[in-house]
């Protein structure tokens, strides 16, 4: 079966603070993707990165970081120096290789940045 | 790059008439489109899988002459809600996977959404 587990559902932190979310996977396959999207108030979903089961190497762009572990299913997102415009959900998704394969989402970390 | 574009933002209908959503993606081919739904304070549910040419793929429990989906070009897809009632109020969103082949990153991008209400 495939599942993703955002256990944390929601987090909230002073501006500033580092913050780390969560994700732990489920899956048999050998190829598989890993996702991160943002979600605003306004509602719309954006890409942050992608990351393909052959690439354990840990990911930094600018304030956002990734940790992708193999060992333990994980693919945590860590953003550094928090603001207050980070706050939104955060889905973790986990997709297949071909065709048009569907991702399963975990639930969501709803992340609160206070001022 | 990369942009989804989907119509309208939000609509308001009365019960029994029917709603189309429409779901673009502006600057890329999409062999592949998603349709989403989602309530408040939860994750996306899929809905259906759309492939340019053919029919849908209805995930197990969404009616599919209920949610009538159209694929009808490699940047456009349709969702019309048939005789909506106020249980399908909910945020509709859809996705877009870019096509193989193409330099694609093989990523679905996301629409802004359109937030449903039927009265």
């Amino acid at each position: 079966a495939q599942k993703v587990t955002q256990a944390q559902t929601e987090i909230s932190v002073v501006e500033k603070e580092d913050v780390t979310l969560d994700c732990v996977y489920e899956t048999r396959d050998t190829t598989y993707y890993l996702f991160w999207y943002k979600q605003p108030p306004s509602g719309e979903l954006v890409f942050l990165i992608r990351r393909n089961s052959f690439d354990e190497q840990n990911e930094i762009s600018g304030r956002y970081s990734w940790n992708f572990q193999k060992s333990t299913s994980s693919f945590n997102f860590t953003i550094t120096a928090s603001q207050v415009v980070d706050s939104a959900v955060y889905f973790c998704a986990l997709g297949f290789e071909g065709g048009s394969e569907k991702l399963v989402f975990g639930k969501g970390t709803k992340l609160t940045v206070n001022p | 790059g990369a942009v989804v574009s989907q119509h309208p933002s939000w609509v308001i209908c009365k019960s029994g008439t029917s709603v189309k959503i429409e779901c673009r993606s502006l600057d890329f081919q999409a062999t592949t489109m998603f349709w989403y739904r989602q309530f408040p304070k939860q994750s996306l549910m899929l809905m259906a899988t759309s492939n340019e040419g053919s029919k849908a793929t209805y995930e197990q429990g969404v009616e599919k002459d209920k949610f009538l989906i159209n694929h009808a070009s490699l940047t456009l897809s349709t969702l019309t809600v048939t005789s909506a009632h106020p249980e399908d109020s909910s945020f509709y969103i859809c996705s877009a996977r870019d096509r193989p082949g193409q330099g694609a990153t093989d990523t679905q991008y996301f629409g802004p959404g359109t937030r449903l209400t039927v009265l």
